[in-house]
C-alpha cells in the first residue's frame, strides 16, 4: 500500500513496551478531541475522544489526557504491538465536528 | 461503514472528477476532506441533510451533494495538479456525541 506519511515525525518503540504519542493543537476554544490510527492505504480509523470538561479518558490498552493549559493532547499506548503501526493523527473539533487534523506521527513497532 | 468509490483515479489537468461516497446507514451528516501525502487530513465541507453545512479553505470549483439514500459526492471542476491527494469521505449522525466520524478508505485521485 502508499504510505500516508513520507516525513513524518516518528516514535519507535520495542514491542511490549507503552508509547506516547503527542499533540499540540491551536483553538483554544476547541472542545471535543479525536485520536485516529491510519494504515497504509486506509482511512483514519477512530480510537478514542475526550471532551474538554475531561482531562483524562481510558480505552482498552489507549489512554488520553487533555490539558488545555498548555493546548496539549497525548495518546499512551499500552504494551504496544506490532500491529499499533501506523500514523496517528490527533484532531480537534468545535461543535460543528469540523475536525483540524494534526501533521501526525509515525509509530514504528521494533520486534 | 463508509465505502467510497473509486479507490484509485487519474485524470488529467483541466478535467473535471465526481468521487463518490456511502454513509453509513442512518448517519445525517458526512464530510470530505482532502490528505496530501504527508500530512494529515484538511476539511473541504460538510454537508447535514441535504445542504451545506460548513466549508473549509477551498475554492468553488470543489462542490459536493448530499442524497437522502445516504450516499453523497465531490465534484472537483478544472482539476490542477496540486489537487493530487486522497480524498476522504467521514460521516456521522449530528449530535451523536462521542462517537465521531467514521472514514472511509478514500479515493487516491492523481492529476496529471
Amino acid at each position: 500500500g502508499e504510505s500516508v506519511g513520507l516525513h513524518l515525525p516518528t516514535l519507535s518503540v520495542q514491542e511490549g513496551d507503552n508509547s506516547i504519542i503527542n499533540c499540540a493543537y491551536s483553538n483554544s476554544a476547541s472542545d471535543y478531541f479525536i485520536w485516529y490510527k491510519q494504515e497504509s492505504g486506509k482511512g483514519p480509523q477512530f480510537i478514542i475522544d475526550i471532551r474538554s470538561n475531561m482531562d483524562k479518558r481510558q480505552g482498552q490498552r489507549v489512554t488520553v489526557l487533555l490539558n488545555k493549559t498548555v493546548k496539549h493532547l497525548s495518546l499512551q499506548i499500552a504494551a504496544t504491538q506490532p500491529g499499533d503501526s501506523a500514523v496517528y493523527f490527533c484532531a480537534e473539533a468545535t461543535g460543528t465536528y469540523k475536525y483540524i487534523f494534526g501533521t501526525g506521527t509515525r509509530l514504528k513497532v521494533l520486534a | 461503514g463508509v465505502t467510497q468509490s473509486p479507490t484509485h483515479l487519474i485524470k488529467t489537468r483541466g478535467q473535471q472528477v465526481t468521487l463518490r461516497c456511502s454513509s453509513q446507514s442512518g448517519h445525517n451528516t458526512v464530510s470530505w476532506y482532502q490528505q496530501a501525502l504527508g500530512q494529515g487530513p484538511q476539511f473541504i465541507f460538510q454537508y447535514y441533510r441535504e445542504e451545506e453545512n460548513g466549508r473549509g479553505n477551498f475554492p468553488p470549483r470543489f462542490s459536493g451533494l448530499q442524497f437522502p439514500n445516504d450516499s453523497s459526492e465531490l465534484n472537483v471542476n478544472a482539476l490542477e495538479l496540486d489537487d493530487s491527494a486522497l480524498y476522504l469521505c467521514a460521516s456521522s449522525s449530528l449530535g451523536q456525541g462521542s462517537y465521531g466520524y467514521t472514514f472511509g478508505s478514500g479515493t487516491r485521485l492523481t492529476v496529471v
